[in-house]
């Protein structure tokens, strides 16, 4: 079983619509949980953090449920320009300092 | 810049050749990470250094792949006898803590 996973889509959603994405990990020593976007061949750029108490920037909501190991992200009134690939980022606090593991990433297609 | 920096962009090599791949981080960020990613799939862990320590060298897929980081800064990950599995993304990322990482545009290296 991989470490992070996420529902690799993709999700083809009218313009408008609510959309949300799971990820689940594995390890419950888990430190930090961040959501990175990533469009077609461009480097993975962070989105927002996500927080136990959920956060929100605007459409983009995050939550976290350490009970569950998982995390989600819902996106409102989805916009064209939100197409891309949603990365799921686990941060683990290892002996010598943290280490990042992502996720396969969820695709998401906005259409007009 | 004051962003990750990779260099070369584009790498066609041919099968059986060396490659060196050069990671210029942020100024002063002590953790440094390699992935490597395939086309479809979110980005897999390589290596990790915090400063000029190679920590964990778990995700190097062989005796192949090798990297360093000699003063801490500027790193190179270098693949011997290069096959065609090895054609991919090669993502740099730095980070000052357990936040944000940044992320280099990445080398994407073609094995023909």
């Amino acid at each position: 079983r991989k470490e992070v996973e996420q529902d690799p889509g993709p999700f083809n959603v009218p313009e408008g619509a609510t959309v949300a994405f799971n990820c689940t990990y594995s390890n419950s020593a888990s430190q930090s949980f961040f959501w990175y976007r990533q469009d077609c061949r461009k480097e993975p750029k962070l989105l927002m953090s996500v927080y136990s108490s959920g956060n929100e920037d605007g459409r983009f909501t995050a939550q976290l449920n350490r009970a569950s190991q998982y995390i989600s992200l819902l996106i409102r009134d989805s916009k064209l320009s939100d197409s891309a690939t949603y990365l799921c980022v686990v941060i683990y606090t290892m002996e010598y300092g943290n280490k990042l593991v992502f996720g396969a990433g969820t695709i998401l297609r906005v259409k007009s | 810049g004051a962003g990750v920096s990779q260099s070369p962009r584009y790498k066609v090599a041919k099968r059986g050749q060396d490659v060196a791949l050069r990671c210029d981080p942020i100024s002063g960020h002590v953790s440094l990470f390699w992935y490597q990613q395939a086309l479809g799939q979110g980005p897999e862990f390589l290596t990790y250094f915090q400063n000029e320590a190679q920590l964990d060298k778990s995700g190097l897929p062989s005796d192949r792949f090798f990297a360093e980081r000699p003063e801490g800064s500027v790193s190179t990950l270098k693949i011997q006898r290069t096959q065609q599995e090895d054609s991919a993304v090669y993502l740099c990322a730095s980070s000052s803590s357990y936040t944000e990482a940044f992320f280099g545009q990445g080398t994407r290296l073609t094995v023909v």
